[in-house]
């Protein structure tokens, strides 16, 4: 079955500093993975989707995520904060190899940009 | 372009009382059609999904049901609310056969 571990439910960085959000997945199949990101009582916009063409993937707002099988992560990374950064984020795997939506949802990490 | 319209956006309801959430989708045809509840805590669970008109897989048992009466509309209802109903509902869609979501603002639903 697959599942996902978001390490660390609150994340708190200087603004300019690096941005690392860990992500473990487990998956019985090739994984479809995603991170997705969601501003306060909003819904969830799309940040970036592994799908096996490159193992790192760059996505919206300066954000990049690195799949490493070896050690089953997806960690998602910005090297410099910025204070609209501000928000939770969420991985997230793919039930069944990647052809439906149907998703699931690491519990999400809050990060916080202080000035 | 499309767009996703949930409503309403808030909404507060009494122990027992019924539910209807409504979700279109506008800009496309035959999409996929998703409900997730978000839980204080507890991340994103997929409540309800479908694939067309009348055709609602269910994912998790609860008291809570979904409906597909027209292609872009999808309805999340109940007959009687729970405490433990309270959350943060969302929808979403995407397209037939592909993984990516796209979702509406959500609806908070506290139960009292």
């Amino acid at each position: 079955a697959q599942s996902v571990t978001q390490l660390g439910s609150h994340v708190s960085v200087s603004e300019g500093a690096l941005v690392l959000l860990r992500c473990n997945y487990s998956s019985s199949v090739p994984p479809y993975l995603f991170w997705y990101v969601q501003y306060p009582n909003q819904g969830l916009q799309l940040l970036l989707k592994y799908t096996s063409a490159a193992t790192l993937v760059k996505g919206i707002n300066g954000f990049e995520a690195e799949f490493k099988k070896s050690e089953t992560s997806f960690h998602l990374t910005k090297p410099s904060a910025h204070m609209s950064d501000a928000a939770e984020y969420f991985c997230a795997v793919s039930v069944d190899g990647g052809s439906q939506g149907n998703l699931i949802f690491g519990k999400g990490t809050k990060l916080s940009v202080k000035p | 372009s499309q767009t996703i319209h949930q409503w309403p956006a808030t909404l507060v309801q009494p122990v027992g009382s019924p539910l209807s959430l409504e979700c279109t989708v506008e800009g496309t045809s035959n999409p996929n059609l998703y409900w997730y509840r978000q839980a204080a805590g507890r991340g994103l669970q997929l409540l309800f999904y479908s694939v067309g008109i009348g055709q609602i897989s269910s994912e998790v048992p609860q008291n809570l049901s979904a409906s597909r009466p027209q292609d872009r509309q999808f309805i999340l209802s109940s007959k009687k609310l729970l405490l433990s109903d309270s959350g943060f509902y969302l929808c979403a869609w995407s397209v037939r056969g592909a993984n990516v979501l796209t979702f509406g603002a959500g609806s908070r639903l506290t139960v009292l």
